[in-house]
């Protein structure tokens, strides 16, 4: 069963404007982590954060993660075209195995 | 530097043959192997994982299999497709020292099945 829920489904937005995407998960974890996919490609890690973390940066990246609320989100600010692409979550718990939530399909309008 | 190869890109068969999907990891050693199913505009649903050499958790009952003969290498078979075995495969590694979780993917295999 996916673990993390992602939300928007989809989500269409201007170049230059911020893409922001949330996900919520069910039992506690260890880390949480952000992937990107290109249509039709494997999976790319974008970033990863710790359960004792708040918020990390990277480039054009940020993640806050709230345990309290089981719920991370991931912004991607002064989107470019080249941002398109479907964003997931995901999380290791107790299990170890980095389980997915269902994607935010992103669309940046050049 | 650690890489991962998965193969074929894409495969069309037909229902009823069989199936084998191999992946090789390079650069690490006693890798966690995964193996993912994609359906179309959904998540990764997790079909197989391995901690080691001949050992295969699966997670949901179906008409596949997985091996690993070898540490860096993990396959997946079918001894007769589905029509509903249709859809994108990606394999993944996990066990970068100090990273726990951090997850590495091929790029994928698209199966259709005819």
């Amino acid at each position: 069963s996916q673990q993390g829920e992602e939300d928007p489904q989809a989500l269409s937005i201007q170049e230059g404007e911020n893409a922001t995407m949330n996900c919520s998960y069910k039992t506690s974890i260890n880390n949480l982590q952000w992937y990107r996919q290109n249509s039709g490609r494997g999976l790319v890690h974008l970033i990863l954060i710790r359960s004792n973390e708040r918020e990390k940066h990277s480039g054009r990246l940020r993640v806050t993660l709230d345990t309290s609320k089981k719920s991370s989100s991931l912004l991607i600010t002064a989107s470019r075209a080249a941002d398109t692409a479907s964003y997931f979550c995901a999380t290791l718990g107790g299990s170890y195995i980095p389980t997915f939530g269902r994607g935010t399909s992103l669309i940046v309008h050049p | 530097s650690q890489t991962i190869h998965q193969w074929p890109a894409t495969l069309v068969q037909p229902v009823g043959s069989p199936l084998s999907l191999e992946c090789t990891v390079e650069g690490t050693s006693n890798p966690n192997l995964y193996w993912y199913r994609q359906a179309a505009g959904r998540g990764l649903q997790l079909l197989f994982y391995s901690v080691g050499i001949g050992q295969i958790s699966s997670e949901v009952p179906q008409n596949l299999s997985a091996s690993r003969p070898q540490d860096r290498q993990f396959i997946l078979s079918s001894k007769k497709l589905l029509l509903s075995d249709s859809g994108f495969y990606l394999c993944a590694w996990e066990g970068r020292a100090g990273v726990e979780g951090e997850a590495f993917f091929g790029q994928g295999t698209r199966l259709t099945v005819v």
